[in-house]
């Protein structure tokens, strides 16, 4: 079964500090791994994509990494900003065929940074 | 351009009313999706559409009926709400292998 998990649940930080979450997938096959910010209130808002071939992607102060060997992606935040805080959830979709795709869902780590 | 929109955004229901979520895309995707997000859940798949006229189930089907009939429109209806229903409803919408866009959500409450 394809499950992907995300550590940890949640987490509270100071303001400009650094954190890094987790996710471990055994999503099979592998096509493609996404982060997504979620804002209280608001839908989910694609950060980065990692395909089976990039090992690293920044977006801003947002640094995401894969290794497909182990299946694992992680999410560093820099410098970490009040407007940080929010749910990251990892997506990772697979590919079924005939133009099929189908995406797996974390559930989340909930970052609240604090002042 | 408005990606996804939701409506309503809150609506408030007795057990056994019924009520229809409109999701309006117009970005020409192929593929919409309904979930729900329910807390320490994470977005479970309620049903999803592979194209005009096509509706297939997800993860978590039951209560719910949807319809496809325009593209760029796709209905989550519940015919006869339950309190197990109450919770943040996200259509979302994609093209291929790209990234979904997800509307604002809309939140529901069935007392």
């Amino acid at each position: 079964k394809n499950q992907v998990e995300q550590s940890p649940q949640s987490l509270i930080i100071l303001e400009g500090k650094n954190c890094t979450l987790q996710c471990n997938y055994t999503v099979s096959p592998f096509s493609n791994l996404r982060w997504y910010k979620q804002d209280t209130g608001r839908g989910p808002v694609s950060l980065t994509i990692m395909t089976f071939s990039e090992n690293t992607k920044s977006n801003g102060r947002y640094t995401a990494t894969l290794d497909a060997d182990t299946k694992q992606s992680s999410l560093h935040i820099t410098a970490s900003q009040l407007s940080d805080s929010a749910s990251y959830i990892c997506v990772v979709t697979t590919y079924s065929g005939a133009g099929s795709y189908q995406l797996t869902f974390g559930k989340g780590t909930k970052l609240s940074v604090i002042p | 351009n408005a990606g996804v929109t939701q409506t309503p955004k809150f609506r408030v229901l007795k057990t056994g009313q019924s009520m229809t979520l409109l999701c309006a895309q117009d970005m020409n995707h192929e593929y919409m999706y309904w979930y729900r997000q329910d807390p320490g859940m994470g977005l479970r798949l309620i049903h999803y559409s592979v194209g005009e006229g096509t509706t297939a189930k997800g993860e978590v089907p039951d209560g719910y009926n949807v319809s496809r009939l325009k593209k760029q429109n796709f209905l989550l209806g519940l015919e006869s709400a339950a309190p197990s229903q109450t919770s943040v409803y996200f259509c979302a919408s994609r093209s291929g292998a790209n990234v979904l866009t997800f509307g604002a959500g809309s939140r529901l409450t069935v007392l």
